[in-house]
């Protein structure tokens, strides 16, 4: 079945740092989409990309789709203590459109 | 709008007892999508229903666990004689159509003793 990976599984980064996860997917994928999800929390969805090579900009948050629509990547700038939580990226599968969700990358941000 | 609901958002059973997750989905929202996450994990995807029908139920066990979206009501995750292993977070998630993003609920956390 399809596989979505994400690296790095854990990132430390010192506040005000950039910090860059990449996500990568074992089939072509219609979309990708991002969620976040503090400790104790739950995911909240943040973009959805479509288009091949889409970059898509939300504040200090830079998303990205691969030419291929395989990969995709999500860049923080300057990063702060509210972005401490864990990113997902998540792609469709099967004929009916579920969500598969990748491995997660945990951010910790040292103030 | 009150987003997805979930309830409860605690629950403790013993080995052997039943678990019955509650999940109301976003006023609009007609797909439902259930997942399971362990401890320092990510999302299993388990079922995916719409009103009155399971579309795709390819994640969840094929003993002891049912899903169900009544034409009325919440969705209800149903776990029957639970074991120590069935203990984790379960989030509910919603979308009004099929490929776009999710809105998840909060969680029901189970505890099985």
């Amino acid at each position: 079945g399809q596989q979505v990976m994400q690296i790095p599984q854990y990132q430390h980064v010192q506040e005000g740092e950039d910090f860059t996860t990449y996500c990568n997917s074992s089939t072509t994928l219609s979309n990708i989409q991002w969620y976040k999800q503090r400790p104790g929390g739950h995911p909240v969805f943040l973009i959805q990309l479509v288009k091949s090579g889409e970059v898509k900009k939300q504040k200090r948050l830079t998303f990205q789709f691969g030419e291929a629509k395989k990969n995709s990547s999500l860049h923080i700038t300057a990063t702060q203590t509210t972005d401490v939580g864990t990113y997902f990226c998540a792609g469709p599968s099967g004929g009916y459109q579920k969500v598969t969700f990748g491995t997660g990358t945990k951010l910790q941000v040292i103030p | 709008n009150a987003g997805v609901m979930q309830n409860p958002r605690h629950l403790v059973r013993r080995r052997g007892q039943e678990a019955r997750l509650r999940c109301s989905p976003m006023k609009g929202h007609s797909h439902v999508y259930w997942y399971r996450q362990l401890p320092e994990e990510g999302l299993k995807f388990m079922v995916y229903l719409q009103k009155e029908n399971i579309i795709d139920e390819s994640g969840m066990p094929k003993e002891r666990f049912s899903a169900e979206f009544p034409k009325e009501g919440p969705s209800i995750l149903r776990i029957q004689q639970v074991v120590r292993g069935d203990s984790a977070a379960y989030f509910c998630a919603s979308s009004p159509r099929s490929g776009e993003g999710y809105t998840f609920g909060s969680g029901t956390r189970l505890t099985v003793v």
